[in-house]
């Protein structure tokens, strides 16, 4: 699986946009961008993934550049509640287990 | 349609006891994974189970730790003879297995305690 870079943490005010990075020079054609997040004590929740075009779901829009070496993930307006690790993990369309980093600590300020 | 299921939810063990969690994945989810997350880390990979097949276990210890995943029923993951170091949350996830993509639906987990 290609290895993915990201902030360790971040802040962004209630309300506002909240956008995260991440870097995955190494990627190969047949690998999605998937994010997920833990909410402190709970169980990973997936968000949203992609393979070559930006995405949009309820939750969240992923941004995939052209070259694919890297993508945003974007909270349009975010909330306390977003509070949270947000994991970038990038890895082919098989049904494997998933490689956690260490990912980015997104607080929201009020 | 209920989420993925773990109990208990907190489970306390003495050293050289025997620990066993349980997961139900979502309805129509064929596929369990089982997670560990020890304090302060991320989560790591254990094993990947089909029904009645265990398809990767590269990351389960290899001592005292087993999982299944049979015709019926939830998903078991069995440690034996329990160590202070087993302390951790233990994550179940399932999926739908669409093809091209890796979804997976986690549960609350299940906090091991060893004394």
């Amino acid at each position: 699986d290609a290895k993915t870079t990201q902030p360790t943490s971040m802040d962004c005010a209630e309300g506002r946009a909240a956008n995260l990075p991440c870097n995955h020079s190494t990627i190969s054609g047949n690998e999605y961008v998937y994010w997920y997040r833990q909410i402190h004590s709970q169980g990973p929740q997936y968000i949203i993934h992609g393979l070559k075009n930006n995405e949009t779901n309820e939750m969240a829009s992923l941004i995939i550049t052209e070259d694919r070496k890297s993508s945003t993930l974007i909270l349009p307006h975010a909330t306390l509640r977003d509070t949270a690790v947000y994991y970038c993990i990038v890895r082919g369309g098989g049904a494997d287990g998933l490689t956690f980093g260490k990912g980015t600590h997104l607080i929201i300020q009020p | 349609n209920a989420g993925v299921m773990q109990n208990p939810r907190h489970l306390v063990r003495r050293r050289g006891q025997e620990a066993r969690l349980r997961c139900s994945p979502m309805k129509g989810h064929s596929h369990v994974y089982w997670y560990r997350q020890l304090p302060e880390e991320g989560l790591k990979f254990m094993v990947y189970l089909q029904k009645e097949n265990i398809i990767d276990e590269s990351g389960m210890p290899k001592e005292r730790f087993s999982a299944e995943f049979p015709k019926e029923g939830p998903s078991i993951l069995r440690i034996q003879q329990v160590v202070r170091g087993d302390s951790a949350a233990y994550f179940c996830a399932s999926s739908p297995r669409r093809q091209g993509t890796n979804e997976q639906f986690f549960g609350p987990g299940t906090r091991l305690t060893v004394l």
